[in-house]
């Protein structure tokens, strides 16, 4: 089966940079995507991460040890419009992306 | 279309009643799933279409849920004699299916259903 662990919220200062972890437990490792959700909205394609270590996309970043199970999402000199849901998920089986809850991310002046 | 669309954006129903949602992907898209995102938790898989094949329908709850796809573009979600416990986000989202699961997914902005 499948699991994932998220921190369900975060408060960060605009600005700043905040770190998203996420663990997994998969079967068969195909890749670990992170979407967006912002309240109310579809959630977009953040990344995917296929193989370890850092892959840099402007203001947003992923990580991924394969080894650990574990994934982060990096976002760096926050903006309000961060605000929102940020969702790990792996796919399983051929069909299927399995999601984790999403960790709420709050921007504050 | 440019994106996704998903309709109605809002269904309010009552107990017992049945509902279709309708998800409309996009254009070229052959693979096609239905999700269901409840308040505070994740996306729970439904269903999943792809080309002419036999759907995966693992993840449908109950037989009172079907879904179907018409010629290989728009489906419909079909909730029979609905319960409360199925107030929920659908969600619905496609891909080139390049790569199975792999292929990033395009969601529609759902379908908030609330059955009282």
């Amino acid at each position: 089966g499948q699991n994932i662990d998220q921190p369900t919220e975060m408060t960060a200062t605009e600005g700043a940079i905040v770190q998203i972890n996420c663990t997994y437990q998969t079967s068969g490792f195909n890749g670990l995507f992170w979407y967006q959700q912002h309240a109310g909205e579809a959630p977009t394609f953040l990344s995917y991460n296929v193989l370890d270590g850092l892959e840099e996309k402007g203001r947003f970043s992923s990580f991924l040890s394969r080894s650990k199970g574990y994934s982060y999402l990096l976002l760096k000199e926050l903006q309000m419009k961060d605000s929102a849901s940020y969702l790990c998920a792996v796919p399983t089986g051929a069909n299927n992306l399995f999601f984790g809850t999403g960790t709420r991310l709050t921007v504050i002046p | 279309g440019a994106g996704v669309s998903q309709s109605p954006s809002n269904k309010v129903t009552e107990k017992g009643k049945d509902v279709e949602l309708r998800c409309d992907p996009i254009s070229g898209h052959t693979a096609l799933y239905w999700y269901r995102q409840s308040l505070g938790q994740g996306l729970e898989f439904l269903i999943y279409f792809q080309g002419n094949s036999a759907p995966d329908k693992s993840g449908l709850p109950s037989d009172r849920f079907s879904a179907e796809r018409t010629g290989g573009s728009v489906s419909t979600l079909t909730i029979q004699r609905t319960q409360q416990e199925d107030s929920a986000v659908y969600l619905c989202a496609s891909s080139r299916q390049a790569q199975g699961a792999r292929e990033k997914l395009f969601f529609g902005s759902g379908t908030q259903l609330s059955v009282l």
